[in-house]
């Protein structure tokens, strides 16, 4: 597609509930990245793939979270047993080669755990 | 760890007004540096960006930065705003060869008043 699409665009769950959040990249771009932007903040790195391969998942807060790319286009962001310090919006971004060459970022998912 | 300073979480200004948004990181080594914009309701966009050379880069909408190395610093300028540049600016850097996440500092909201 044209640009990084995101869905759902907002997502309300109750504490303890699992979700997953789906994000479609650009056609060809090989690397795809995770983020989360609490209010007030910055976007925190949360996790990278090089196609299907995973390759950092230092910024993961928690065993909660988990991201997977298996055929190397769609990416799932799942969490766990929501927690309420889970509520940020959950931004997906994808290039066409490493982090320098920049990002294209979606519109985001905004998570609220209630 | 690297980490962007953004020294102004709030600015406003007046129409016509000169613009300078600061932005220091803490790395010492070769890095790549961003200045992305989110207007309201809209997903994170590329303002311009530095790999080398020339430490002027000019980006879109009239927007420049100056990388001096020596200072560790990456500022946004412009020099007169419209109402229209009312957004939230983020820097962010990336390590050459050093993995591909790119870290944001915790943005400047500019409120550009008629």
């Amino acid at each position: 597609g044209a640009g990084v699409s995101q869905s759902p665009r907002y997502k309300v769950a109750k504490r303890g509930q699992d979700v997953a959040l789906r994000c479609d990249p650009i056609s060809g771009h090989v690397s795809l990245f995770w983020y989360q932007q609490a209010l007030g903040q910055g976007p925190e790195f949360l996790t990278y793939f090089q196609n299907e391969a995973q390759l950092d998942k230092s910024g993961l807060p928690s065993d909660r979270f988990f991201a997977e790319r298996p055929e190397g286009s769609v990416s799932t962001l799942k969490i766990q047993r929501t927690q309420q310090e889970d509520s940020a919006v959950y931004l997906c971004a994808s290039s066409p080669g490493g982090g320098n060459y920049g990002y294209t970022f979606g519109s985001g998912t905004r998570l609220t755990v209630v | 760890a690297q980490s962007v300073s953004q020294h102004n979480h709030h600015v406003i200004l007046s129409e016509a007004a000169s613009l300078e948004l600061g932005c220091n990181y803490s790395y010492g080594g070769t890095v790549n540096l961003f200045w992305y914009v989110q207007y309201p309701g809209q997903h994170l966009q590329l303002l311009l960006k530095y790999f080398s050379g020339d430490p002027l880069v000019k980006g879109i909408k009239g927007f420049e930065a100056e990388f001096i190395k020596s200072k560790f610093s990456f500022n946004l300028r412009k020099p007169s705003v419209q109402w229209s540049d009312t957004a939230e600016y983020f820097c962010a850097v990336v390590l050459t060869g050093g993995g591909n996440k790119l870290t944001f500092g915790t943005g400047t909201q500019l409120k550009v008043e008629l």
